[in-house]
């Protein structure tokens, strides 16, 4: 089944960029979802099919995706954005099609 | 405003059943795929299964495949899990999601929107 391969962890000081990436065989060709979970909530969707935003996600949020890896990258971060981030795909060609990344617990420094 | 209410998390032993459900309300429930996803303690997230709006197709983790069964009754705005065979590795927050379905050239996907807030299900004797 397909796999997604994410870091443990990333940190950055308030105001400067973080990116979280993706890894997967030819990711390119997939749409991808990514998720911020705070502890004790559930997910939330931050961005999906690759780079949209849905309502209400500060425009500091974008994703991008090429080749073999996807990226979630965050501008100007905020304390209010520690959390752990989950990528998302779904595998059409599976029989077991949901899949997520392992996830990255994101610190600001 | 969309809200999902899962129920029916609890102890059980292992080798026992149990069904949670998940009520849903601010959407029009039939024409949405909806999905369980789950998250042992301390751990990831992990994909369980996944059924259309109309129930006619149904989607499993291998590691659940024949043993859990989702379905949902649309005249009553509910998903469900049926969980039988139950293991301690099963011991997880269980979380309902409505799905979206998009295209792109890679195929038809689903991502998921609107998340409940769980529901805790703990295998052991």
């Amino acid at each position: 089944s397909y796999v997604l391969t994410q870091p443990p962890s990333v940190s950055v000081a308030p105001g400067q960029t973080a990116r979280i990436t993706c890894g997967g065989n030819n990711i390119g060709s997939k749409s991808v979802h990514w998720y911020q979970q705070k502890p004790g909530q559930a997910p939330v969707l931050v961005v999906y099919d690759d780079s949209d935003r849905p309502s209400g996600i500060p425009e500091r949020f974008s994703g991008s995706n090429s080749g073999n890896t996807a990226t979630l990258t965050i501008s100007r971060v905020e304390a209010g954005d520690e959390a752990d981030y989950y990528c998302q795909v779904w595998d059409s060609s599976s029989d077991h099609p949901g899949v997520f990344g392992g996830g990255t617990k994101l610190t600001v420094l | 405003e969309v809200q999902l209410l899962e129920s029916g998390g609890g102890l059980v032993q292992p080798g026992g059943s149990l069904r949670l459900s998940c009520a849903a309300s601010g959407f029009t429930f039939s024409s949405y795929a909806m999905s369980w996803v789950r998250q042992a303690p301390g751990k990831g997230l992990e994909w369980v299964s996944a059924i259309s709006g109309s129930g006619g197709s149904t989607y499993y983790a291998d590691s659940v495949k024949g043993r859990f069964t989702i379905s949902r009754d649309n005249s009553k705005n509910t998903l469900y899990l049926q969980m039988n065979s139950l293991r301690a590795e099963d011991t997880a927050v269980y979380y309902c999601a409505k799905a979206q379905e998009g295209y792109s050239y890679g195929g038809g996907f689903y991502y998921f929107d609107y998340w409940g807030q769980g529901t805790l299900v703990t295998v052991s004797s």
